[in-house]
């Protein structure tokens, strides 16, 4: 079964520096989704594409944070400088905009900032 | 921001017992949609309900929707060890926002 690809699984990086997480959706699915989620806490919506344009990013940080999706297929999610609040699972998630409205999620990248 | 609230945050039960799971939220929307997490994993959809529905069933999940009242129940039947994890409610207009939770520990 096609599944959403994400990497790296786990980042360690010092405050400052700069992290980038990659994300591959399902093959012809044309809407991408970041979410941001804090332990113990639900995921919060950073960014959502449409092919590869932005449709949402109204919560994501844009003094530190970006993301892109050049061709409309895979995403990169970029934060520099990292700061001690980015801790945080950062999930990638997928859907086609035909037929099923699930969202189909990566196993997800892990940062912690030390 | 987030769009649902689930209640309660935590449940515990023994296995065997039904656990309810509530959602409220906010805006119209389109549907609403359950999902499950294992610790450390990512989301897994479970069941969907469209806001024209009243009442879903998928194996030993039941799902209801009020839409005058802006709320869903989540119902696990005869529930299993398995069934641990954290269960969101995301409401779907377009975009998918997520509530904080419930953390379901169900004990053998």
């Amino acid at each position: 079964e096609a599944e959403v690809a994400q990497s790296p699984r786990y980042k360690i990086t010092e405050k400052s520096q700069a992290v980038a997480f990659w994300c591959d959706p399902i093959s012809g699915h044309a809407t991408l989704y970041w979410y941001r989620q804090i332990l113990g806490q639900g995921p919060e919506l950073l960014v959502q594409f449409q092919d590869e344009s932005v449709v949402d990013d109204s919560q994501l940080p844009k003094d530190r944070f970006s993301a892109e999706r050049l061709k409309g297929v895979d995403s990169t999610l970029k934060i520099q400088p990292a700061e001690l609040g980015d801790s945080a699972m950062y999930l990638c998630a997928s859907r086609s905009t035909s037929g099923r409205a699930e969202l189909f999620f990566g196993e997800g990248s892990r940062l912690t900032v030390l | 921001s987030q769009q649902g609230e689930e209640d309660p945050q935590a449940l515990s039960i023994q296995e065997g017992e039904n656990a309810t799971m509530n959602c409220s939220y906010k805006t119209s929307i389109n549907n609403l949609q359950w999902y499950r997490q294992n610790s450390g994993r990512g989301l897994v959809h479970l069941i969907l309900i469209r806001s024209n529905e009243r009442e879903k069933h998928s194996g030993r999940l039941r799902v209801t929707l009020d839409t005058s009242k802006k709320s869903s129940s989540l119902l696990i039947t005869a529930s299993r060890a398995a069934d641990t994890a954290s269960y969101f409610c995301a409401t779907d207009d377009n975009d998918m926002r997520f509530g904080a939770g419930t953390r379901l520990t169900v004990k053998p």
